[in-house]
């Protein structure tokens, strides 16, 4: 899978915008954008998946600008419950032996009152 | 969450002994992984399986081995748990075809202490 790089943390309040972006510039051709999110005490929930320009999900949107090199999530009007870490995961297994999916530190969004 | 179970959910060890935790799947989805996660630190991935009978290690293999008899059983074993593997281990699937083998199911995670 390809090499994602994210902010380690990110602070915003309720109500307003979050944007997410995830780097990865070895994104080959036939590879997929995929997001999770994680609350403490819980596995990781996928919440979107992408592969080129908008998607968009009752969760949040997901932005991919043409070289695919970079991904931006898009969580609208945060609220407190939307404190958690996402993930950005960028690939596809190859091959059976080699489905290995690995995920990167993530992004530690606190949102506050 | 639903089609994916671990068991037991807690265990409380000591060091030396051997444990195994359970991940019981009813997708009949082809790809299972373990991975393990420390406070304050992402996933990593120990083992994972492509089939009956088809593993191969991730990340941080050492100390553990894992075994998929059928399709819906994927067991991972500590032989000689020592206080390092004191974690939480996530079991997750996948059906594993184009995009979706990204998208990975999560079980609740099994908590384990090592004393």
């Amino acid at each position: 899978l390809a090499k994602t790089t994210q902010p380690i943390s990110m602070d915003s309040y309720e109500g307003q915008e979050v944007n997410i972006t995830c780097s990865h510039n070895n994104i080959a051709t036939n590879d997929y954008i995929t997001w999770y999110q994680q609350f403490p005490s819980q596995g990781p929930r996928f919440i979107i998946q992408g592969y080129k320009t908008k998607v968009t999900n009752e969760v949040a949107s997901l932005f991919i600008p043409a070289d695919r090199k970079s991904s931006t999530l898009s969580l609208p009007r945060v609220s407190l419950s939307d404190t958690a870490v996402y993930y950005c995961l960028v690939g596809v297994p190859r091959s059976s032996s080699a489905s290995k999916i690995i995920f990167g530190s993530g992004t530690r969004l606190s949102i506050r009152p | 969450d639903a089609g994916i179970t671990q068991s037991p959910r807690h265990k409380v060890t000591e060091t030396g002994t051997p444990v195994t935790l359970r991940c019981h799947q009813t997708e009949n989805h082809r790809y299972m992984y373990w991975y393990r996660q420390d406070p304050g630190h992402g996933l990593r991935l120990i083992h994972y399986s492509y089939g009956v009978k088809d593993t191969d290690k991730g990340e941080v293999s050492d100390g553990y081995s894992v075994s998929r008899s059928k399709t819906e059983d994927f067991l991972l074993t500590l032989e000689s748990a020592t206080s390092s593997q004191t974690s939480v281990y996530f079991c997750a699937i996948s059906a594993g075809q184009l995009a979706g083998a990204n998208v990975l199911t999560f079980g609740a995670g099994s908590r384990l202490t090592v004393l």
